[in-house]
């Protein structure tokens, strides 16, 4: 059975700074791994999607990594801005179409 | 010009009750899905359609039923809902994953509340 955990749960940073968030699951036979943002009270927003073929993403100033074998994906955030306060999501897809999600990382920057 | 639209956003209701909450998406995907956000903020599938089909049923009681009536709308209707069905109810969208671009995408919420 898939399990995803995302390490911290919770992170507050200075603005301008760079940051990582963790994730990592426990089988290593993914089609895919989705990093999302979900604001309070909202749904939930794509960030990237790597497929289990690809090693890193880019998006602006998100770049996010995978290493399959490990079992581990990374999502660095460059120049932290105020607006990225959220939590971060990371979510594996395996053999059926479905998402298996962490639990996040509260995201908070300070002005 | 909403991608994938739920209605309602909120829902309190009386336990016993039933009720259904709707979702819509325009991007012209294949499959369609169901999550649950409890307190914890934990995510959890709950079904998958892929055409029409169910492919996805995570052992979920039978007081949910899902149904599809084309490919753009995926409702879910709930029985003698329970306390602990309260939580946020998530539709989402797809393209197959055959197509190389199966990205899920996520509507607002609806967020039920059982009294």
């Amino acid at each position: 059975k898939q399990e995803v955990t995302q390490i911290p749960a919770a992170l507050s940073v200075p603005e301008g700074e760079n940051l990582v968030l963790n994730c990592s699951f426990t089988d290593s036979a993914i089609y895919n791994l989705q990093w999302f943002r979900q604001d309070p009270g909202k749904g939930l927003t794509s960030l990237l999607l790597i497929q289990s073929s690809q090693r890193e993403q880019t998006s602006g100033r998100l770049n996010a990594s995978l290493d399959k074998s490990s079992g581990r994906s990374t999502l660095y955030i460059a120049a932290s801005q105020p607006g990225d306060s959220a939590t971060y999501l990371c979510a594996v897809s395996g053999g059926a179409q479905k998402l298996v999600f962490g639990q996040g990382t509260r995201l908070t920057i300070n002005p | 010009d909403t991608a994938v639209s739920q209605t309602p956003k909120y829902l309190v209701t009386q336990m016993g009750n039933d009720k259904s909450i709707k979702c819509e998406q325009n991007l012209g995907h294949d499959t369609m899905y169901w999550y649950k956000q409890d307190s914890k903020k934990f995510l959890k599938i709950m079904f998958s359609y892929n055409n029409k089909e169910l492919i996805i049923n995570e052992t979920v009681p039978n007081r949910f039923s899902p149904k599809s009536p084309d490919k753009a709308h995926l409702n879910l209707h709930i029985n003698s809902l329970e306390l602990g069905d309260s939580a946020v109810y998530f539709c989402a969208s797809s393209q197959d994953r055959a197509s190389g671009k199966d990205t899920q995408y996520f509507g607002p919420g609806t967020r039920l509340t059982v009294l």
